[in-house]
């Protein structure tokens, strides 16, 4: 899997969007971007994937580059309850290792009123 | 549905013990997972399965063991328990179709060895 690399914490205040980035410039050419979060003491949960096209779903959007070397993760209007450690994940959807996701260690983003 | 249910929510282990966590999913999902989780840090994939009857190794496999009989259940079993096992252990699945990748989470056990 290509190696991402994300800021260790962003801060955001409610009401406003959050912009989470991720570099991932070793991504081959099919292997899809996830992202997740994970709410203090919860389990993780997916938020949004894509593989070259910009996508957009009920809780985000996401933007990849065209060279797809980055991506941002959009919260349009943060709340208090999007205050989470976000991971940005690239995995390859073929072969015998799907599903086999490996979280780093993601972004803390911090939503203040 | 209730997705990815664990127990127990909460366990302490003497050193040297063993004991079972316990997974179910209702989502007829082919792949499982269990990972851990200790303070500050991210997932770390302690086993996996593909189906009924197969699993294998992921990143810290050494100190667990689990089976997968049914497709329903992935129970992770803890031999001579360490005080380094201390963690959040969460139980994951995903279908083997086009989303297989979008992993369902349970809530997590949390587990502590003294």
């Amino acid at each position: 899997d290509a190696k991402t690399t994300q800021p260790p914490s962003m801060d955001c205040a409610e009401g406003r969007a959050a912009n989470l980035p991720c570099n991932h410039s070793t991504i081959s050419g099919n292997e899809y971007v996830y992202w997740y979060r994970q709410i203090h003491s919860q389990g993780p949960q997916y938020i949004i994937h894509g593989l070259k096209n910009n996508e957009t779903n009920e809780m985000a959007s996401l933007i990849i580059t065209e060279d797809r070397k980055s991506s941002t993760l959009i919260l349009p209007h943060a709340t208090l309850r999007d205050t989470a450690v976000y991971y940005c994940i690239v995995r390859n959807a073929g072969g015998t290792s799907y599903g086999k996701l490996t979280f780093g260690q993601g972004t803390i983003l911090t939503v203040h009123p | 549905n209730a997705g990815v249910t664990q127990t127990p929510k909460f366990r302490i282990l003497k050193i040297g013990q063993s004991m079972t966590l316990q997974c179910a999913q209702d989502m007829n999902h082919n792949y499982m997972y269990w990972y851990r989780q200790d303070p500050g840090m991210g997932l770390k994939l302690i086993y996996y399965s593909v189906g009924a009857g197969i699993t294998d190794k992921g990143e810290v496999p050494n100190g667990y063991n689990v089976s997968r009989s049914t497709t329903e259940d992935f129970p992770l079993r803890l031999e001579l328990a360490a005080p380094s096992q201390t963690s959040v252990y969460f139980c994951a699945s995903s279908s083997a179709t086009a989303n297989r990748n979008t992993i369902y989470f349970g809530e997590g056990s949390w587990l502590t060895v003294v």
